[in-house]
């Protein structure tokens, strides 16, 4: 069965700090995988889309990493600033199959940036 | 910067009303989606379509809920009767493509949802 799998559920972590998301999937045979950020109170954003030849993609203070083989990939943040404070959510996409738009989601790491 | 734009953005209504949800996608993009977020469940697909013809809506319960695309600037999102337990925030997307194609799904802000 697909699916996507995020760890922590829940991080605080102090303004300034570094922090690593992760994200494991089951998905197969595997097309992308995509992280997105949500402010509380609106929609997901686009961060990085990473296909199965990437195995890293910045956007800013975000670093994506993708390991293809163990199927694992995670999210970096550089010098947290309070504006991070959001949910985190990995999304992996499926090369076909009819359901879902290809498109599995995980349930999101749940991200607090302390001042 | 062109958005994905749902209304209302919220919407609380009383158990067996009709509740309408709007979106307009980004003009040029071929595929809509419509998604449920809940605490519980996170984001659930719902319905997709491609050029305004629906690809999949088996996420959706089919006794009580309906998406259509009248046009390409409008989708819509349909419950009726409406039930407590269908109280969630709403999103559409919109994109180039389904997943495999490599492109980002941009999202509106959402429509929440509380049956009463």
């Amino acid at each position: 069965k697909n699916q996507v799998e995020q760890s922590p559920q829940s991080l605080i972590i102090l303004e300034g700090k570094n922090c690593t998301l992760q994200c494991n999937y089951t998905v197969s045979p595997f097309s992308n995988l995509r992280w997105y950020k949500q402010d509380t109170g609106r929609g997901p954003v686009s961060l990085t889309i990473m296909t199965f030849s990437e195995n890293t993609k910045s956007n800013g203070r975000y670093t994506a990493t993708l390991d293809a083989d163990t199927k694992q990939s995670s999210l970096h943040i550089t010098a947290s600033q309070l504006s991070d404070s959001a949910s985190y959510i990995c999304v992996v996409s499926a090369r076909y199959g009819g359901s879902q738009g290809n498109l599995i989601f995980g349930k999101g790491t749940k991200l607090s940036v302390k001042p | 910067d062109a958005r994905v734009t749902q209304t209302p953005r919220h919407k609380v209504t009383e158990m067996g009303q009709e509740v309408t949800m709007r979106c307009q996608p980004i003009l040029g993009h071929n595929t809509v989606f419509w998604y449920r977020q809940t605490m519980m469940q996170g984001l659930e697909l719902l319905a997709y379509f491609r050029n305004r013809a629906p690809l999949d809506d088996s996420g959706m319960p089919k006794d009580r809920f309906s998406a259509e695309m009248p046009d390409a600037t409008l989708a819509t999102l349909k419950i009726q009767p409406s039930e407590p337990r269908d109280s969630a925030v709403y999103f559409c997307a919109s994109g180039l493509g389904l997943g495999q194609s490599n492109q980002p799904q941009h999202f509106g802000d959402g429509t929440r949802l509380s049956i009463l």
